[in-house]
Formats: C-alpha cells, sequence, structure tokens
C-alpha cells in the first residue's frame, strides 16, 4: 500500500464543490511540501498544486490546495466534466529520502 | 516545448534484463534532476529512482534497489533505466519525468511527464 492516504474515489455534480484528503506522517507531510497531479486517462500525470498551496500557469483557480500538520487537501470548485481524472498527492519522505505518493484518488463527475 | 519520449519497453521474461531510454528536448537537460515513475495495472503511482542534474545524487525506491540502475547522458538529452533481474510485479507503464529543480529535494515536484512505456513481465 501507498505511504500517502487517499480515499480511492470521490464524485460530484457540475458546478460542485469536492475536496480530496490526504494523510501522512511527520516524515513527508508533516515537515515537507505537499504536491498534487491530475492524471486523465492515457495522457501524462501534470502538477496541479506545487509547495501545498501554489497553482502553476494555465492551472484554474478552481483548484486549490491546502495542508495542515500531516494532512492535505484538493480543493475542486465549480466542477466540471473535464475534472473527471485521477489524483494523486505526494511529498518528500524524509525517512525514504525521496519522494512518496497517496494511491490516488477517481473522480467521477455524476 | 518541453517534450519527454519513452521508449524500450516490451514483454520480457522473470529474470530477463531491460533498458529503458528517455530522450528529452526542448529545456536545458543538464540543468535538471531527472527521474522514472511507474504504475502498475490498476494501481496509483510509484517512484522508482531519481537522479540529479550532474549524476552526483541518485536514489532507489526499495522495491527495485539492486536491481534497477538509474543514468543519465547529458551530451544526448537521454535519461535511462537499465532493469535487471525483472519481477512479475515490476509489469507497469514507465513514466520519465523532469525535475523542477537540479537536485531532486522536498521542495521539487515533477513536470512535465511523458506518456510513458510499457513493460511487461511474463512467461
Amino acid at each position: 500500500q501507498s505511504v500517502l492516504t487517499q480515499p480511492p474515489s470521490a464524485s460530484g455534480t457540475p458546478g460542485q464543490r469536492v475536496t480530496i484528503s490526504c494523510s501522512g506522517s511527520s516524515s513527508n507531510i508533516g515537515s515537507n511540501y505537499v504536491y498534487w497531479y491530475q492524471h486523465l486517462p492515457g495522457t501524462a500525470p501534470k502538477v496541479l498544486i506545487y509547495k501545498n498551496t501554489q497553482r502553476p500557469s494555465g492551472v484554474p483557480d478552481r483548484f486549490s490546495g491546502s495542508k495542515s500538520g500531516t494532512s492535505a487537501s484538493l480543493a475542486i470548485s465549480g466542477l466540471r466534466s473535464e475534472d473527471e481524472a485521477d489524483y494523486y498527492c505526494a511529498a518528500w519522505d524524509d525517512s525514504l529520502s525521496g519522494p512518496v505518493f497517496g494511491g490516488g484518488t477517481k473522480l467521477t463527475v455524476l | 516545448e518541453v517534450q519527454l519520449v519513452e521508449s524500450g519497453g516490451g514483454l520480457v521474461q522473470p529474470g530477463r534484463s531491460l533498458r529503458l531510454s528517455c530522450a528529452a528536448s526542448g529545456f536545458t537537460f543538464d540543468d535538471y534532476a531527472m527521474h522514472w515513475v511507474r504504475q502498475a495495472p490498476g494501481k496509483g503511482l510509484e517512484w522508482v529512482s531519481g537522479i540529479s542534474w550532474n549524476s552526483g545524487r541518485i536514489g532507489y525506491a526499495d522495491s527495485v534497489k539492486g536491481r534497477f540502475t538509474i543514468s543519465r547522458d547529458n551530451a544526448k538529452n537521454s535519461l535511462y533505466l537499465q532493469m535487471n533481474s525483472l519481477r512479475a510485479e515490476d509489469t507497469a507503464l514507465y513514466y520519465c519525468a523532469k525535475d523542477s529543480r537540479a537536485i531532486a529535494a522536498a521542495v521539487s515536484w515533477f513536470d512535465p511527464w511523458g506518456q510513458g512505456t510499457l513493460v511487461t513481465v511474463s512467461s
């Protein structure tokens, strides 16, 4: 199983706000930045959020990240059908001396 | 435009070897660390290995340590992954990813990623 824990699935209707959680420990999320990646089927994963809350240029402000203690969250507001994808959290792990990922959350737009 | 194109995947028997390549273009290759990340069928992403800009710092996931070797040729803008003693559990889509910094660290992230190359380990 993955070092970081995410719910396997999430869903919402168009226009809704959904959040995806990511839980870790003191050696990863508790002491390092969190990153979020979006993985659309058949495409390369793409960074959505870096350093807990920062959005790369081109990522809509409907996407936002937050972190508290050893947990983090990705929020998507104004849900759209094109947001249907797998979402992964990631963080550096000091004990493993490398990055670790969550197991991924499959977002369905109903 | 930054491009990463993986190659070298295929069907291989357990215990055999395979070498993956990643051709990079659109950026100054030797300014950045590079990584391999894999996704097994129906599973999530797993970091496999990373290498700093000058190959001075290298890291591996415990699951591949001692069997896989990452390397890069900055003159050829290429990243490699030599995979030995392959196991069924190494079956996955292998992605090449560019780091945001010269040396991978807690403040760096993967951007962009390639489309991946599929490795199937089966007899």
